[in-house]
This record gives C-alpha cells, sequence and structure tokens, in this order.
C-alpha cells in the first residue's frame, strides 16, 4: 500500500520570505502522480501543483514550485515570495496510475503560518 | 475543472440523529468521493459512489453507518446515521476531471454533535 509522510506539522515564514515543506512517499510502482493541496481555514482544498512521475522537469506554477526526486521518493514543495494568503494546511497527495478514478492517498498535513 | 456545491456547510446535530449532506456537481462524473477529515487530520476517503450501483466503502467505514445514494450522474448523498460525537468531523465530497488524475473537491460541512 501507498503511504505519504509528512514529518512537519507546523512550518512559519516571514512574508516575502521563502519556505519548504517536505513529503516522502512509499510506492511500489513506477508511474503515478504526486500533489499538493491547500486548505485554508475555509476548509476548500485547492490543488497548488501537480507532478507526473514520469517527467523529469519538476513543476512550477507562479510561486510554487516542487523539488521532485523520484529515486528518493521525495517531493517538496517550495514557496517564494510567500504571501499573507499562503497561510494554510498543506497536503501531500498521492495517486496511482492506474487509471481514472484510483484513490488519492494523503499525508497528515503541515500547518504554514506566515508572519507579517 | 468541476465546480461542486456542498450543503450544508456546518450543522450542529445530537447525538443519535442523522444528517444528510449533498454534493452537487456542475458537470456529469462518473464517480463521486466521500472524505472524512476529523478535527487537525488528513481527509480519509470513507466511500466512492458510482451512479446505478452501490457504493465501494474503505475498511472501516459500513453503509448501515454511511448510506450514500447516487440517484444520476450530477448528484450525490452521504447520510451520517445515528451520530455520536466521535462523528464530528468536516466531510468533503471529490470528483476527478476528465482524465481522472486531478481531484476538485466541495467546500465541505463541519459537523458537530453535541
Amino acid at each position: 500500500a501507498q503511504t505519504v509522510t509528512q514529518s512537519q506539522p507546523e512550518m512559519s515564514v516571514q512574508e516575502a520570505e521563502t519556505v519548504t515543506l517536505s513529503c516522502t512517499y512509499d510506492t511500489s510502482e513506477s508511474d503515478y502522480y504526486l500533489f499538493w493541496y491547500k486548505q485554508p481555514p475555509s476548509r476548500q482544498m485547492i490543488l497548488v501543483i501537480r507532478q507526473e512521475a514520469y517527467k523529469q522537469q519538476n513543476a512550477t506554477e507562479n510561486r510554487f514550485s516542487v523539488n521532485f526526486q523520484k529515486a528518493a521518493k521525495s517531493f517538496s514543495l517550495k514557496i517564494s515570495d510567500s504571501q499573507l494568503g499562503d497561510a494554510a494546511m498543506y497536503f501531500c497527495a498521492y495517486r496511482s496510475f492506474t487509471g481514472a478514478n484510483s484513490k488519492l492517498t494523503f499525508g497528515k498535513g503541515i500547518t504554514l503560518s506566515v508572519r507579517p | 475543472s468541476a465546480v461542486i456545491s456542498q450543503k450544508p456547510s456546518r450543522d450542529i446535530c445530537q447525538r443519535g440523529t442523522s444528517l444528510t449532506i449533498q454534493c452537487q456537481v456542475d458537470s456529469q462524473v462518473t464517480m463521486m468521493f466521500w472524505y472524512r477529515q476529523q478535527p487537525g487530520q488528513s481527509l480519509t476517503l470513507i466511500a466512492t459512489a458510482n451512479q446505478g450501483s452501490e457504493a465501494t466503502y474503505e475498511s472501516g467505514f459500513v453503509i448501515d453507518k454511511f448510506p450514500i445514494s447516487r440517484p444520476n450522474l450530477t448528484f450525490s448523498t452521504l447520510t451520517v446515521s445515528n451520530m455520536s460525537p466521535e462523528d464530528s468531523s468536516i466531510y468533503l465530497c471529490s470528483v476527478d476531471d476528465r482524465g481522472g488524475t486531478e481531484a476538485f473537491f466541495g467546500q465541505g460541512t463541519r459537523l458537530t454533535v453535541v
């Protein structure tokens, strides 16, 4: 079974600074997807960024980028120029590439606070 | 992308009663997913609802406690039955994009059982 581990329960960053959130996973599959989701206090789960395992290039979405290390099974999220609106809970998630509607496995999440 | 409307957004219920949560999607989808998020915890999949067949439940969740309906391709309900304080959680519905890779979520229902 796949597992996703987020070992840091909380992190804090100064506004405008950069922060990296860690995530590791365990799987025996070679094709899969990895995600970072953001959940602000409104409870709405928002997709931040997605990485396909077969792609060597790290995904980037504006201020958000990942460091995907497939051999190490590591998938960290870097947030640059942190903003107050980035304060939220962040979940790392895994999905196998076995076709449509396979299950998402979530990590425990990390609470990010942004200091003004 | 899919737009999901989930109702109610929150409720406070007496123990022993039941609550039905509704999830409406703006497009037809094959499967809908129901998650539970206990306070300060991650999301746990309760069941997968496929239109025209019985829902598939994950280990630890049973139909008598969490009956699900899926009458058409845009709508589903999850009922939390015979509630106890341990059922206090956020419940979220989710659907996939057409490629079956990216998940979209409703706004969640915050349930408090007293």
